[in-house]
C-alpha cells in the first residue's frame, strides 16, 4: 500500500511562473513532511519540511503547504527557474511509532522551460 | 562541511557474486540509514543504525543483505550473493538524531548483470 502519492510523474512550467507540485497521504498519524528535490547521479537534497502543527512554512522561493483534513500537501516554487528542473519527492514521518522512518512517494519531475 | 559520502559510485557485477558498499556521515551524525531506491520510486529504508547498534533492521532481507556500523562512524552494506533484482541505487543518508533531518549521499548505482 502506498501510503505517500504523488500522482503527477512530470510537470512543466515557463521560467519565472509558479510550480505546484502535489503530495497525498494516507496515515493521519504523519506528523512531519518533507520534500527533497533529486538531481540525476546525486542523492536526494533536503528542501523544506512542515510540522503537522502548521499549514504552511516558507523559505525563499519555496512554500509548502499542508492541509490535515484533506492529507494533502504542496510545494509552491514562485518564481520557477531553470535550474529548479529536477525531481521532487515528498516524504512523511510519525505514524506514532517514534521511529521517524520516512516514507517517500515516487517523485514527480518538474521541468522549467526557459 | 563535507557531505555524506558513498563509494563506489558505480559497480556492475555478475549474478551470484558478493558485492559492497561504503558510507561515511556527516561528522557528528549519530544515525545512519541505508535506503534503497528502485527505478521510478522514492527511497526506501532498509536498515536505521544509532550510532553501533541497528534499531529498524525490519525491511532488509537478511538472507543476502547485511550491514554494520562498527565503530558508529562509517557503515558497510553487503550483498551476497546478489540477484539480477538487487540492480538499484543504494542511498546512505545521516542525521544528528533519528529526529532531525535526514541528509542523503549520492548513492551507489548497482548493475546486476
Amino acid at each position: 500500500d502506498q501510503q505517500v502519492k504523488q500522482n503527477s510523474p512530470s510537470l512543466s512550467v515557463q521560467e519565472g511562473r509558479i510550480s505546484i507540485l502535489n503530495c497525498d497521504y494516507t496515515n493521519s498519524m504523519f506528523d512531519y513532511f518533507l520534500w527533497y528535490k533529486k538531481y540525476p547521479a546525486e542523492g536526494p537534497t533536503f528542501l523544506i519540511s512542515i510540522s503537522s502543527i502548521k499549514d504552511k512554512n516558507e523559505d525563499g522561493r519555496f512554500t509548502v503547504f499542508l492541509n490535515k483534513s484533506a492529507k494533502h500537501l504542496s510545494l509552491h516554487i514562485v518564481p520557477s527557474q531553470p535550474g529548479d528542473s529536477a525531481v521532487y519527492f515528498c516524504a512523511a514521518s510519525g505514524g506514532g511509532s517514534g521511529t521517524y522512518k520516512y516514507i517517500f512517494g515516487t517523485g514527480t519531475r518538474l521541468k522549467v522551460l526557459a | 562541511e563535507a557531505g555524506v559520502v558513498q563509494s563506489p559510485r558505480y559497480k556492475i557485477i555478475e549474478k551470484k557474486q558478493p558485492v559492497a558498499f561504503w558510507c561515511n556521515p556527516i561528522s557528528g551524525h549519530n544515525t545512519l540509514y541505508w535506503y534503497l531506491q528502485n527505478l521510478g520510486q522514492g527511497p526506501e529504508l532498509l536498515i536505521r543504525y544509532e550510532n553501533e547498534e541497528a534499531v529498524d533492521d525490519s525491511q532488509l532481507p537478511k538472507d543476502r543483505f547485511s550491514a554494520e556500523r562498527l565503530k558508529g562512524v562509517d557503515s558497510t552494506l553487503k550483498i551476497q550473493p546478489a540477484e539480477l533484482g538487487d540492480s538499484a541505487v543504494y542511498l546512505c543518508a545521516s542525521s544528528f538524531t533519528h529526529q532531525e533531518t535526514q541528509y542523503f549521499g549520492p548513492g551507489t548505482r548497482l548493475l546486476v548483470l
